[in-house]
């Protein structure tokens, strides 16, 4: 009766590899978001999408791409990882859209450690 | 841009005391407030939100009121449980889905 997950949990990878993350939620609300907490907990989104349209890209390098192949999942791939990609990474949810507001449900998040 | 500062952490209290934990913001419109907690090992859940001024938010003992006049949305509890040890985000929404956040505060509780 999970209503965010992520997977994996953790993820431990090398320099210069490429990972993906994976989130879906069961809630059937119609926009997702990626976020990401750095070493001192603080939080930034990084993307939104809502109905599998990309409504949020905040300065984010072009090596991190988000694809949301239905309204329950949204993916994100990190290409040539680096030591600052180490970070948790959450994903949320939320019914609505870029004129409502709603509250947002997270997963338990995904901990990467790039060595 | 909009913006939110938090009181910096931790902030270790024994249980049963007084909780206060600051919060104000800098937005160009009139936000709406939020207050989200993070337990060890888990995603963030909301804990209290406020939409318009003098709003007064609460869940679970906690409060928070919306003051326009001070931009502020401190987090209140009268008497704190152990339970209650976790980081606390203040965030505010000018409208659509974009939550900011300020950067947390560790409350720790001891017995």
């Amino acid at each position: 009766d999970t209503a965010v997950s992520q997977t994996p949990k953790y993820l431990v990878t090398q320099m210069g590899n490429d990972k993906s993350i994976k989130c879906e939620q069961n809630l059937g609300h119609d926009t997702m978001y990626w976020y990401k907490q750095d070493s001192k907990k603080f939080l930034k989104i990084m993307f939104s999408y809502n109905n599998k349209e990309l409504i949020i890209n905040e300065t984010v390098p072009n090596r991190f791409s988000p694809k949301s192949p239905d309204k329950a999942h949204l993916n994100l791939h990190i290409n040539s990882l680096e030591l600052g990609d180490s970070a948790v990474y959450f994903c949320a949810s939320s019914q609505g859209d870029s004129r409502n507001l709603y509250e947002q449900y997270f997963g338990p998040g995904t901990r990467l450690t790039v060595t | 841009g909009d913006s939110v500062t938090q009181m910096e952490g931790p902030v270790t209290l024994s249980e049963e005391a007084f909780l206060t934990i600051n919060c104000t913001y800098t937005a160009t419109g009139y936000p709406s407030l939020f207050w989200y907690v993070q337990y060890p090992g888990e995603g963030l859940q909301l804990l209290l939100k406020a939409t318009k001024a003098d709003d007064k938010g609460s869940n679970k003992g906690f409060e928070a009121t919306y003051r326009k006049e001070t931009t502020s949305f401190h987090l209140e509890k009268g008497s704190v449980q152990v339970s209650d040890s976790a980081v606390y985000f203040c965030a505010l929404s000018e409208g659509g889905n974009k939550l900011v956040f300020g950067a947390g505060t560790i409350l720790r509780v001891k017995s």
